[in-house]
C-alpha cells in the first residue's frame, strides 16, 4: 500500500499571504489528522476529519482550517499568515474509529513565512 | 503545560546494549499510549503502542512498559542497532474515556544516538 502522501514537500510565502496545503491518506483510511511541528512547542494536533466532517479540533485561531473530501484526500489552509506559522505540517491517517488510534504520517509540508 | 514530558533531549548508547527511552505524563485521563521514530525530512512513523488496561507490550526488539501509578512509560530497544539512530516521541491520547477528542499529545522527543 502506498504510504500517505503531503503535497508541496516546501513552500516559501510571505506574511499576510494565504496557504493551502494537500494530504492523500493511505488508501482505505477515512480519518486525517493534521499536526504541526516547530522546534519551540513540538508535534501539536490541529484537527482531524473523518467522513469529511472535522471530528476533533485543537487550540488554534480561527485562520488555520481545512477540509475532507469525499475520497477522504484533505486541504489545510492558513490565511493571513504571520512569521509564528513558519513550521512543519504533517498530516497523518488512521483506519481506526478513534483518533487517538496508531497514526500514519507523511513526510510533511516545510512552510516558511518571511 | 506540558501532558506529555520526555525529560532526556538526547540519549547515547553502545551498539549491542539496551536503549531505554523514558515519557511522564499529567493527565489521569490518558489511556493509550504509542511510540514513534522519526528520522530527519521524515514523518514519524509509529513503533509501538500499549493501553491502559496492561503493563507491558512486546514487538520484536521493542517493548514498552506501563507504570500507571506512577504516569511513567518507558520504551526498551534491545539489542540497540545503529538504524536506531533517530529522534523517538511518546505520545498519548484519552481514547476510550475522551473519544481522542484532542488527538494525539506528543512529547518534545530523545534523541537517540547508537555507538558503533
Amino acid at each position: 500500500k502506498a504510504g500517505v502522501t503531503q503535497t508541496p514537500r516546501y513552500l516559501i510565502k510571505t506574511r499576510g499571504q494565504q496557504v493551502t496545503l494537500s494530504c492523500s491518506p493511505i488508501s482505505g483510511h477515512r480519518s486525517v489528522s493534521w499536526y504541526q511541528q516547530t522546534p519551540g512547542q513540538g508535534l501539536q494536533f490541529l484537527f482531524e476529519y473523518f467522513s469529511e466532517t472535522q471530528r476533533n479540533k485543537g487550540n488554534f485561531p480561527g485562520r488555520f482550517s481545512g477540509r475532507q473530501f469525499s475520497n477522504s484526500r484533505s486541504e489545510m489552509n492558513v490565511s493571513t499568515l504571520e512569521l509564528g506559522d513558519s513550521a512543519l505540517y504533517l498530516c497523518a491517517s488512521s483506519s481506526g474509529r478513534w483518533t487517538g488510534h496508531e497514526q500514519y504520517f507523511g513526510p510533511g509540508t516545510r512552510l516558511t513565512v518571511t | 503545560d506540558q501532558q506529555v514530558k520526555q525529560n532526556s533531549p538526547s540519549l547515547s548508547v553502545q551498539e549491542g546494549r539496551i536503549s531505554i527511552l523514558n515519557c511522564d505524563y499529567t493527565n489521569s485521563m490518558f489511556d493509550y499510549f504509542l511510540w514513534y521514530k522519526k528520522y530527519p525530512a521524515e514523518g514519524p512513523t509509529f513503533l509501538i503502542s500499549i493501553s491502559s488496561i496492561k503493563d507491558k507490550n512486546e514487538d520484536g526488539r521493542f517493548t514498552v512498559f506501563l507504570n500507571k501509578s506512577a504516569k511513567h512509560l518507558s520504551l526498551h530497544i534491545v539489542p540497540s542497532q545503529p538504524g536506531d539512530s533517530a529522534v523517538y516521541f511518546c505520545a498519548a491520547s484519552s481514547m476510550y474515556s475522551g473519544g481522542g477528542a484532542d488527538g494525539l499529545t506528543f512529547g518534545k522527543g530523545t534523541h537517540l544516538i547508537i555507538q558503533p
